[in-house]
């Protein structure tokens, strides 16, 4: 099973918004409404950012936001901050494996 | 208050086994679903497999079936992943989660460093 597709790389500079694509097949992203988004900062565990496409955890800021279209699922981070420099990953649920979920190749933000 | 505490860092030889676990507290452990997921230096994160700890039903991730053993004894609250042959490729960190409900992970271990070297 591949890996979702998301760009290896994305920057923005403090109080701008950014958006990091997941793309997909129909047997995962574009068939489910299962697309999870995780910021993960070296050396700590992942944090979950979005679950369901577009719900957002209590505690994680509004200014991060889930959106899909198709077989792309989305991230939009708003008024960039600093601390909000990390890798982030997508996961979506997939009929393709009997383990039924897979990853994102990963994309690093970088806050100018 | 919800916990994942995985085992310490651990240096292991080719060919050697190994047994990491991840003790889930603060919740009732058989109710979720554990997962283990794998960070090798420089690169990603990668599913390995996940786990009920309820009846011990198991899946794995394609790339994993066959090298690793996922288990759980639900009467100490714990998941296990081990190996019964290491191998240099292994060397990773790897991470406990519990799934609450479907794409939503919240829960994770704060990791464990396993190294294999000769």
């Amino acid at each position: 099973q591949s890996a979702l597709t998301q760009p290896a790389s994305v920057s923005g500079s403090p109080g701008q918004s950014i958006t990091i694509s997941c793309t997909g097949t129909s047997s995962d992203v574009g068939g489910y409404n299962f697309v999870a988004w995780y910021q993960h900062h070296p050396g700590k565990a992942p944090k979950l950012m979005i679950y369901d496409v577009a719900n957002r955890p209590s505690g994680v800021s509004s200014r991060f936001s889930g959106s899909k279209s198709g077989n792309t699922a989305s991230l939009t981070i708003s008024g960039l901050q600093a601390e909000d420099e990390a890798d982030y990953y997508c996961n979506s649920y997939t009929s393709s494996t009997t383990l039924g979920w897979v990853f994102g190749g990963g994309t690093k933000l970088t806050v100018l | 208050e919800v916990q994942l505490v995985q085992s310490g860092a651990d240096v292991k030889k080719p060919g050697e086994s190994l047994r990491i676990s991840c003790k889930g507290s603060g919740y009732r452990f058989t109710g979720y679903w554990i997962a283990w997921v794998r960070q090798m230096p420089g690169k990603g994160l990668e599913w390995v497999g996940i786990i009920n700890p309820a009846d011990s039903d198991t899946r794995y991730s394609p790339s994993f079936q066959g090298q690793v053993t996922i288990s759980a004894d639900k009467s100490i609250n714990t998941a296990y992943l081990q190996w019964s042959s290491l191998k240099a490729s292994d060397t990773a960190m790897y991470y406990c989660a519990r799934q609450t409900s479907a794409s939503n992970i919240a829960y994770w271990g704060q990791g464990a460093l396993v190294t294999v070297s000769s």
